[in-house]
């Protein structure tokens, strides 16, 4: 268990439609980071932030957005899905905000847009 | 090109073999990650380094930094190890640096 939590575990949801992925950081992480895994993409980084701040923004779609609340936690938004947006999200944590910051995944959440 | 080339795409061995795992970038870098993806998903973090070689239990990942290569090796593999390896770099965007990664390894130890 790396200590990073999210919610949900699966969504299914359809075209059109817009959805809120949530994470919890591990205690004392400062830093969150969202990931998109897609079969034909593999691993890509959407967004980081640092103590409730952007600090990088990777291939993230006009779509999508996110935030880091006060208490740290983090929530991607997704709307006007796509199909091609069916994809695992993943979010990390870690204490500082380099490259050279060992992260902590979160288990994921699967989500399907039929 | 990739920023980030991992070799072999897949690999399939018989347990207790030696297995090397490649990882090959094209610029300059301050650190890489190796990450293992189990069966059900999850992604757990197995090394970060910046030079040399770490260790834990049958885990081995060297980095040759003029070389721009890094290998990942499992001695004496059991089929729990089966799963998919990726590395990553974190390449610089606008000053700040973003998590690469590489295509994954997935590799099957057969019992």
């Amino acid at each position: 268990d790396s200590g990073v939590t999210q919610t949900p575990k699966h969504l299914i949801t359809a075209t059109g439609q817009r959805v809120t992925l949530r994470c919890s950081p591990r205690s004392g992480d400062l830093s969150v980071y969202w990931y998109q895994q897609s079969l034909d993409q593999g691993l890509q980084f959407l967004i980081q932030y640092y103590n409730g701040e952007e600090r990088a923004k990777g291939n993230i779609l006009e779509r999508f957005s996110a935030q880091q609340f006060p208490d740290l936690h983090s929530e991607l938004n997704l709307s006007s899905l796509e199909l091609g947006d069916s994809a695992l999200y993943f979010c990390a944590s870690s204490p500082g905000g380099t490259g050279t910051d060992t992260q902590y995944f979160g288990p994921g959440t699967r989500l399907t847009v039929l | 090109k990739n920023e980030v080339e991992q070799s072999p795409q897949n690999l399939t061995a018989q347990e207790g073999e030696f297995i090397t795992i490649n990882c090959s970038y094209s610029v300059g870098i301050s650190a890489l990650h190796w990450l293992q993806q189990h069966p059900g998903g999850g992604i757990v973090s197995l090394f970060m380094l910046s030079s040399g070689k770490k260790k834990h239990g049958r885990l081995i990942a060297t980095i040759n930094i003029q070389e721009k290569h890094s290998s990942l090796h499992i001695t004496a593999s059991h089929p729990r190890d089966s799963a998919v390896y990726i590395c990553a770099v974190p390449l610089s965007n606008f000053g700040n640096e973003k998590l690469t990664f590489g295509t994954g390894t997935r590799l099957t130890i057969i019992p």
